[in-house]
């Protein structure tokens, strides 16, 4: 299994702009997580979906962040417009019993 | 208090030494819990499921105290790639989610 893939690997955008980051779960694992890393506050929960359908974003920090997933292989986390301090490491993760995370590599983004 | 707390280290400790870390939480309702290693710019893998037996795993060991609110974890004979930050991952309040702690990070030292 080639485990969760994530894209772009790296992003570097000016304030403003629209940023787009796109994950593939592993096949079969029904949730899908979006975690933000920072230095200062870790690893926080951004949103969560089981069977394609949001569960909680209550992490989500505005109305500038926004996530979906179309079908059961695919999920994009949008923001629009990017700020600096939305600056951090995004991991987006699969699992097939909520609790054990498979991780994928990041997406280490920074908004100039 | 934290829903999950954990000393952040560094540890520093010669390779074939033995190492322990706490992690103490809130929720007096949850049921598992887990242990995570995060390699430097790398991203977090599971290490340990911790349940009410504790679970040995080789040379790293997890332990629950469910009076005291706590878990653990025991490394030993430490190996220079055992140098990670160790995130202990607790459920939520309201259990619909998990809470990872800010990591402890370990250095092993030749």
């Amino acid at each position: 299994d080639a485990g969760v893939i994530q894209s772009p690997r790296h992003e570097v955008t000016e304030m403003g702009q629209e940023v787009t980051l796109r994950c593939k779960p592993i096949s079969g694992h029904d949730y899908l997580f979006w975690y933000r890393q920072t230095m200062m506050r870790g690893l926080e929960l951004l949103i969560y979906f089981n069977n394609n359908v949001p569960i909680d974003d209550s992490g989500m920090p505005e109305d500038r962040f926004s996530a979906k997933m179309p079908n059961a292989s695919f999920s994009t986390l949008k923001i629009q417009p990017s700020e600096p301090r939305d600056s951090a490491v995004y991991f987006c993760a699969s699992s097939n019993d909520r609790v054990r995370l498979f991780f994928g590599s990041g997406t280490q983004l920074s908004v100039l | 208090r934290k829903e999950v707390e954990q000393d952040p280290g560094p540890f520093n400790v010669p390779e074939g030494a033995t190492v322990a870390f706490n992690c103490t939480y809130s929720n007096s309702a949850s049921q598992s819990f887990f242990w995570y290693r995060q390699d430097c710019r790398k991203e977090p893998k599971l290490l340990m499921s911790v349940y009410s037996s504790g679970n040995e795993d080789g040379r790293f060991t997890a332990q629950l105290n469910r009076a005291s609110q706590y878990i653990s974890l025991l490394i030993r004979d430490s190996k220079l790639s055992d140098s990670a930050t160790y995130l202990c991952v607790v459920p939520g309040e309201y259990g619909n989610k998990l809470v990872f702690g800010a990591g402890t990070i370990l250095r092993v030292k030749s």
